[in-house]
C-alpha cells in the first residue's frame, strides 16, 4: 500500500531555513506529480507547491514563492522541501502527498516551528 | 484565486441524521480535459486528512456508502446519509482544477 513519511520538521528561528523530506512507497514514485500542503495549528489547509515526475514542472503557491524550493531524488523516492527566509507564520504542519489535483495519500505530517 | 466556500462552518447532527456539506466555487471547474476536479476531505481528531471522494461523485476504497458526493457548475455537496459518532471532525472541499489549488475554510461536524 502507499506509503508517506514526512520528517525534518523542527524549530527554527525567523529567517532561518529547514528542509523537510518525505519518503514514499507502494507507487510508481518517478511517474508521480507530487505536491506539499501545510496546515497551521488550529487552521486549514494550504496546498503550497508541485512537482513532476521528471522535475520539469514545478509550480509553487505565492505565499512560499522565491523562498521554498521542492525537488525530488527519484533514485531514493523522496521529495523535498528547502524552505528559507522562515516566518512566523510558516509555523505549520507539513504534509507530502502525490497526485496535487487529487491528493488521493497523505503522510502523517511533520511540524515545522518558526518562534524566537 | 478560485475561492472554495464552504457552509456551514459548524455542523451540529443528531446520531442518525443526514448531514450535509455545501461548497461552491468564485469559478466554473473545469479541467481543459473535461474533469472536475473537486475533492473530499475528513479529518477526524489528530489525524491527517482522509480523502473520501474525488472528482465530485467518486467515493474512495473503504469510504462508507452513508458518504456522497454531488453537484456541477459553481455548487458541490457533500451529504452523510445516517451520521455515525465516528464522522466527528472536520471536513474540507478541495479544487485541483485551477492553480494554485485552493481548499475551503473547512466544516466542523460535532454530535448534538
Amino acid at each position: 500500500q502507499v506509503q508517506l513519511v514526512e520528517s525534518g520538521g523542527d524549530l527554527v528561528k525567523p529567517g532561518g531555513s529547514l528542509r523537510l523530506s518525505c519518503a514514499a512507497a507502494g507507487f510508481t514514485y518517478s511517474d508521480s506529480y507530487m505536491t506539499w500542503v501545510r496546515q497551521a495549528p488550529g487552521k486549514g489547509l494550504e496546498w503550497l507547491s508541485y512537482i513532476s515526475g521528471d522535475s520539469s514542472d514545478i509550480d509553487y503557491a505565492d505565499s512560499v514563492k522565491g523562498r521554498f524550493t521542492i525537488s525530488r531524488d527519484n533514485a531514493k523516492n523522496s521529495l523535498y522541501l528547502q524552505m528559507n527566509s522562515l516566518r512566523v507564520e510558516d509555523t505549520a504542519v507539513y504534509y507530502c502527498s502525490r497526485d496535487p489535483r487529487r491528493l488521493p495519500h497523505w503522510g502523517q505530517g511533520t511540524l515545522v516551528t518558526v518562534s524566537s | 484565486d478560485v475561492v472554495m466556500t464552504q457552509s456551514p462552518l459548524s455542523l451540529p447532527v443528531t446520531l442518525g441524521q443526514p448531514a450535509s456539506i455545501s461548497c461552491r466555487s468564485s469559478q466554473t471547474l473545469v479541467y481543459s480535459d473535461g474533469n472536475i476536479f473537486v475533492n473530499w476531505f475528513q479529518q477526524t481528531p489528530g489525524q491527517s486528512p482522509r480523502r473520501l471522494i474525488y472528482k465530485v461523485s467518486n467515493r474512495d476504497s473503504g469510504v462508507p456508502d452513508r458518504f456522497s458526493g454531488s453537484g456541477s457548475g459553481t455548487d458541490f455537496t457533500l451529504k452523510i446519509s445516517s451520521v455515525e459518532a465516528e464522522d466527528v471532525g472536520v471536513y474540507y472541499c478541495m479544487q485541483g482544477t485551477h492553480l494554485p489549488f485552493t481548499f475551503g475554510q473547512g466544516t466542523r461536524l460535532e454530535i448534538e
